[in-house]
């Protein structure tokens, strides 16, 4: 099974406007952190914002919100105003164990946001 | 955030050559780096784990004798493509973390990546 499910290959969004990308996961750690980064075409990973499976608060930073979900096991991307420098390539992905254990990263398939004028 | 620098940016080589991947932190030290392999239009996935003075830790599947890791510094690993074939045409892309914290929420911090074309 996926530990990362991202079921949207592709977005649209109006310039300004908000745009939600989905993100679920599967884990049966009690503590692990979840991350979404961006991939512009030029390659680069850029991380945007992270959300600790104990913090009890979604995160945020700028524009960028994350819409936690423990029970449902989702950690959705909220982009609110988007920019045409918006469009790219969101990864979620996933860190599982406890501290002094594992520290891999397992990414999901990605979904491609395009932000229109 | 810190910076991690990975070079080259894009390579072709001839295939049957080998070709190595720099992947430097320039800011902060780290005591492990992960190696990551992208095909277009897909997602990371992970080849292998480098910490500092140790061998590699590959995943299942790779083979460490074709992709050699060394991580002879807390600021350097590197990642040479030995017998470099067209199938081994790829985006490579680099991470590190910062400190030795094992703690669930510190972020990894990616490079560039190096776009290989083998011809």
């Amino acid at each position: 099974a996926q530990k990362i499910t991202q079921t949207q290959p592709g977005m649209f969004v109006q310039e300004k406007e908000a745009v939600t990308l989905d993100c679920t996961y599967d884990t049966s750690d009690q503590s692990y952190g979840l991350f979404w980064y961006k991939q512009p075409s030029s390659g680069e990973m850029i991380f945007l914002i992270y959300q600790g499976s104990y913090d009890e608060q979604n995160a945020t930073e700028g524009r960028y919100s994350l819409n936690f979900q423990k029970a449902r096991k989702s950690a959705n991307l909220v982009i609110s105003a988007s920019q045409l420098g918006d469009s790219a390539m969101y990864f979620c992905a996933m860190r599982e164990g406890l501290r002094g254990s594992n520290y891999k990263l397992t990414f999901g398939k990605g979904t491609l946001l395009t932000v229109n004028p | 955030g810190a910076v991690v620098s990975q070079h080259p940016s894009r390579v072709i080589c001839k295939s049957g050559t080998s070709v190595k991947i720099e992947c430097r932190s320039l800011d902060f030290q780290a005591t492990t780096m992960f190696w990551y392999r992208q095909f277009p239009k897909q997602s990371l996935m992970l080849m292998a784990t480098s910490n500092e003075g140790s061998k590699a830790t590959y995943e299942q599947g790779v083979e460490k004798d074709k992709f050699l890791i060394n991580h002879a510094s807390l600021t350097l690993s590197t990642l040479t493509v030995t017998s470099a074939h067209p199938e081994d045409s790829s985006f490579y892309i680099c991470s590190a973390r910062a400190g030795t914290s094992m703690a669930v929420n510190t972020e990894a911090f990616f490079g560039q990546g190096t776009r290989l074309t083998v011809v």
